[in-house]
């Protein structure tokens, strides 16, 4: 039951240029979602956040927009650097419920 | 480095074995998660624990199973292992349980042969 779904495996992006990942998810009820970033042989490493009531959230290089009634949301990395090149996970969860439900990922490579 | 200790980093085994792996929280957490990453399928939220007791539970299968030690560290363990447990399995901590404050250990690939 995948309830949260990042439909596109990897992305390629030219330094300097923006990075948009997207995020889909089917559950209405989810009202707090996360994104992570995920170096190779390291855990994922939480970057952003956003709650239900709002709809952008932007931390420095980092967006995150969030569609309440396309079930959508997306981050937005501008400009990309070669060091943003990782796997990125988006998650949802119920605020304090620890059941979070991640995508698959994305493997965003930024070429210099 | 987030702190997370998790151990061992590599487990080859057979299929039928029994496996535990090893999970130290960052100093001061109290909340320690277990996560399962299989090829093509995103983190799954397995359990969590906070101070000792279970919080939450996912989609823990009823083979696995884990627990958390008055001294915080925690253990997983999977039983009649199959094919299809091969996966990385992440341990995250948090100081309070919030979703967004967790720090993930680097992981355990276990491979099931």
């Amino acid at each position: 039951d995948q309830q949260v779904k990042q439909n596109s495996p990897s992305l390629s992006v030219q330094e300097g240029r923006i990075s948009i990942l997207n995020c889909d998810y089917t559950n209405s009820m989810f009202d707090y979602f996360l994104w992570y970033k995920k170096y190779p042989a390291e855990g994922p490493t939480f970057l952003i956040s956003i709650s239900s009531i709002k709809d952008k959230n932007e931390d420095g290089r980092f967006t995150v927009f969030l569609n309440k009634s396309a079930k959508h949301l997306s981050l937005h990395i501008v400009p990309s650097q070669p060091g943003d090149s990782a796997v990125y996970f988006c998650a949802a969860t119920l605020y304090n419920n620890n059941d979070m439900r991640f995508g698959a990922g994305t493997r965003l490579t930024v070429k210099p | 480095d987030s702190g997370v200790t998790q151990t061992p980093k590599h487990l080859i085994t057979a299929t039928g074995q029994r496996v535990t792996l090893r999970c130290s929280p960052r100093s001061g957490d109290l909340s320690v998660y277990w996560y399962q990453q299989s090829l093509d399928q995103g983190l799954q939220f397995l359990i969590q624990y906070y101070n000792g007791e279970e919080r939450a539970k996912g989609n823990i299968l009823e083979r696995f199973s884990a627990q958390q030690f008055p001294d915080l560290h925690s253990e997983l363990n999977l039983s009649s292992l199959e094919l299809g447990d091969s996966a990385l399995y992440f341990c995250a901590s948090s100081v309070d349980g919030r979703s967004d404050e967790q720090f993930f250990g680097p992981g355990t690939r276990l491979t099931v042969l």
